[in-house]
């Protein structure tokens, strides 16, 4: 099945700093990579995503790279903010019997200081 | 938010009790999942349903059933719990069609003594 490795664990980071995040994943037939942001006591929130079809996307200050033939897709998030401290987690989607299942990573827990 | 809650939000319970968690959506969303969280291995699918009364099971199935009677509730039981389901549940959903982002509700911490 789907493995899903995400480095590095813990990232710390100065306030304006640019953040990259980077996972691979295992499974060539994974076609839509998300990513979700987890603050303190909450559930996680999808911020950014990308189908295998598209190499990169930009949303304001976070953007996802993807190489479909090494298999990894990294985010980057530039000028960094302290409210951008969180933990994230990248996803690949494998389809399953009757439905889709998101495999995650372990997720990065990201510390923006000011 | 996509109106998705859970219940309880904390729980303690004994060793070799049996315990159920509840997720409700108000959004008709298809599909709905539970994962459970733990340091170091993010977030891992237990079971997932697709539809009212079809589910399947995710990477760490065992010692976990899981029920969808209508499309709003599904429901995770323990039969009986042990000290590894410790953890922190949250339940998703997500639309039917080409929509892949799931929406997740605040989570259950859960703790097996």
């Amino acid at each position: 099945g789907e493995n899903v490795e995400q480095h590095p664990s813990t990232l710390s980071v100065q306030e304006g700093d640019s953040a990259v995040i980077k996972c691979t994943y295992s499974d060539s037939a994974s076609n839509y990579f998300p990513w979700y942001k987890q603050e303190l006591g909450k559930g996680p929130q999808l911020i950014i995503d990308i189908r295998s079809n598209v190499g990169e996307k930009k949303d304001q200050r976070i953007a996802v790279t993807l190489n479909k033939t090494a298999k990894h897709f990294s985010l980057h998030i530039t000028e960094t903010q302290p409210e951008d401290s969180a933990v994230y987690f990248c996803a690949a989607i494998l389809a399953g019997t009757g439905g889709f299942k998101t495999i995650f990573g372990a997720g990065t827990r990201l510390f923006v200081k000011a | 938010d996509a109106g998705i809650t859970q219940s309880p939000r904390h729980k303690v319970t004994e060793t070799g009790t049996p315990v159920t968690l509840r997720c409700h959506q108000t959004e008709n969303h298809r599909y709905m999942y539970w994962y459970r969280q733990d340091p170091g291995h993010g977030l891992r699918l237990i079971h997932y349903s697709y539809g009212v009364k079809d589910t399947d099971k995710g990477e760490v199935s065992d010692g976990y059933s899981v029920s969808r009677s209508k499309t709003e509730d599904f429901l995770l039981t323990l039969e009986s719990a042990t000290s590894s389901q410790t953890s922190v549940y949250f339940c998703a959903s997500k639309l039917a069609g080409d929509s892949y982002e799931q929406y997740f509700g605040p989570g259950t911490r859960l703790t097996v003594t």
